[in-house]
């Protein structure tokens, strides 16, 4: 069965750091990952999507890598900015896009 | 806006009345995936539906709960004869297929709160 686990659960820094966002699934048969943001009481907003295939993908100041052997991702923010602040979720696509996903980590960003 | 629109965004219903979460996928996909978000837990799967077909309903609870995608119209999540631990936010989400190649697109959420 499928397990995905997020640290930090919880993460303050102030503004301008870079920052490093941990996802560690336990099988490793995965087809791609996700990284969401969420706001409180809002929806998902999907930030990047690594195919298995694939090592790293970059928008903006996201950057986010994808190691399937040791069933690992990191999700690098440059340059934190207190818009930044909200709950960022990883999820794995375990086939037929059904998505398992970790508790998340809740970040704050103090200007 | 071609995204996913959910209604309604927030549902009150007293224990025992049934609730019903609608769900519009963007427009040209045709799988849609619902997920529950418990107080203070993670996303879990409940159902994945193509037009007309339950292809995985193995998160769904066995009672109480059904999921519908018929051929015209919204996707509805139905639960009946509600108690408070069905309180939540349900997702829906879609994607065009469901090869692994496609993100999947979410909805704001129907926030259900049972008194």
């Amino acid at each position: 069965k499928q397990e995905v686990t997020q640290i930090p659960a919880a993460l303050s820094v102030p503004e301008g750091e870079n920052l490093v966002l941990n996802c560690s699934f336990t099988d490793s048969a995965i087809y791609n990952l996700q990284w969401f943001r969420q706001d409180p009481g809002k929806g998902l907003t999907s930030l990047l999507l690594i195919q298995s295939s694939q090592r790293e993908q970059t928008s903006g100041r996201l950057n986010a890598s994808l190691d399937k052997s040791s069933g690992r991702s990191t999700l690098y923010i440059a340059a934190s900015q207190p818009g930044d602040s909200a709950t960022y979720l990883c999820a794995v696509n375990t086939g037929f896009q059904k998505l398992v996903f970790g508790t998340g980590t809740r970040l704050l960003v103090s200007p | 806006n071609a995204g996913v629109m959910q209604n309604p965004r927030h549902l009150v219903r007293r224990r025992g009345q049934e609730a019903r979460l609608r769900c519009s996928p963007v427009k040209g996909h045709s799988h849609v995936y619902w997920y529950r978000q418990l107080p203070e837990e993670g996303l879990k799967f409940m159902v994945y539906l193509q037009k007309e077909n339950i292809i995985d309903e193995s998160g769904m609870p066995k009672e109480r709960f059904s999921a519908e995608f018929p051929k015209e119209g919204p996707s509805i999540l139905r639960i009946q004869q509600v108690v408070r631990g069905d309180s939540a936010a349900y997702f829906c989400a879609s994607s065009p297929n469901d090869r692994g190649f496609y993100e999947q697109y979410f909805g704001p959420g129907t926030r259900l709160t049972v008194t």
